[in-house]
């Protein structure tokens, strides 16, 4: 089966820097997506990894670690604009995206 | 790019009726497409995988004769919600995978909010 695990809500400050972490467990395994989500909008495309490392995309990184089925995205210099639901996913065996439950990140002044 | 659209954005229909949603590929061909939905605070779950000129593989739970899906084209799918009832009221998004990359990236529709009275 598939479980996707992260945190229900977290709040941060403007400016600071937060770390959002997933914890995955899939039957196979082809990679890992962040998807940043407003209310009542689709998800858009933040980061993908699939092999172990961390991978930097301006403000925003994304860490894997295959053998621990863990990963973490990183948002620096947070922006109010930031304050969404950050939705981990993972493609399986199957090559579908399961998703997990989104943790939604307030950004307060 | 990669643009995907869905139409209509938003529909309000009666207990009873059928729904149709489209989802299309603008700026590329697509090789899967896929249908998802989400309630309110709650995750995107998939409901089913179409292939072009293929039927539609549905997830467990999901019932195949009241979500038909079609998948005509390269660059259309469409989801028709038959005899639609109150609790199918949710937000349904479609994806799509380039035909040309092989890649596992989705590229997402914005998304057709769907009320039934």
């Amino acid at each position: 089966g598939q479980n996707i695990d992260q945190p229900t809500e977290m709040t941060a400050t403007e400016g600071a820097i937060v770390q959002i972490n997933c914890t995955y467990q899939t039957s196979g395994f082809n990679g890992l997506f962040w998807y940043q989500q407003h209310a009542g909008e689709a998800p858009t495309f933040l980061s993908y990894n699939v092999l172990d490392g961390l991978e930097e995309k301006g403000r925003f990184s994304s860490f894997l670690s295959r053998s621990k089925g863990y990963s973490y995205l990183l948002l620096k210099e947070l922006q109010m604009k930031d304050s969404a639901s950050y939705l981990c996913a993972v493609i399986g065996g199957r090559s579908t995206l399961t998703f997990g439950k989104g943790t939604m990140l307030l950004v307060s002044p | 790019g990669a643009v995907v659209s869905q139409h209509p954005s938003w529909v309000i229909c009666k207990s009873g009726t059928s729904v149709k949603i489209e989802c299309r590929s603008l700026d590329f061909q697509a090789t899967t497409m896929f249908w998802y939905r989400q309630f309110p605070k709650q995750s995107l779950m998939l409901m089913a995988t179409s292939n072009e000129g293929s039927k539609a593989t549905y997830e467990q739970g999901v019932e195949k004769d009241k979500f038909l899906i079609n998948h005509a084209s390269l660059t259309l799918s469409t989801l028709t919600v038959t005899s639609a009832h109150p609790e199918d009221s949710s937000f349904y998004i479609c994806s799509a995978n380039k035909r040309d990359r092989g890649t596992y990236e989705q590229y997402f529709g914005p998304g057709t909010r769907l009320t039934v009275t």
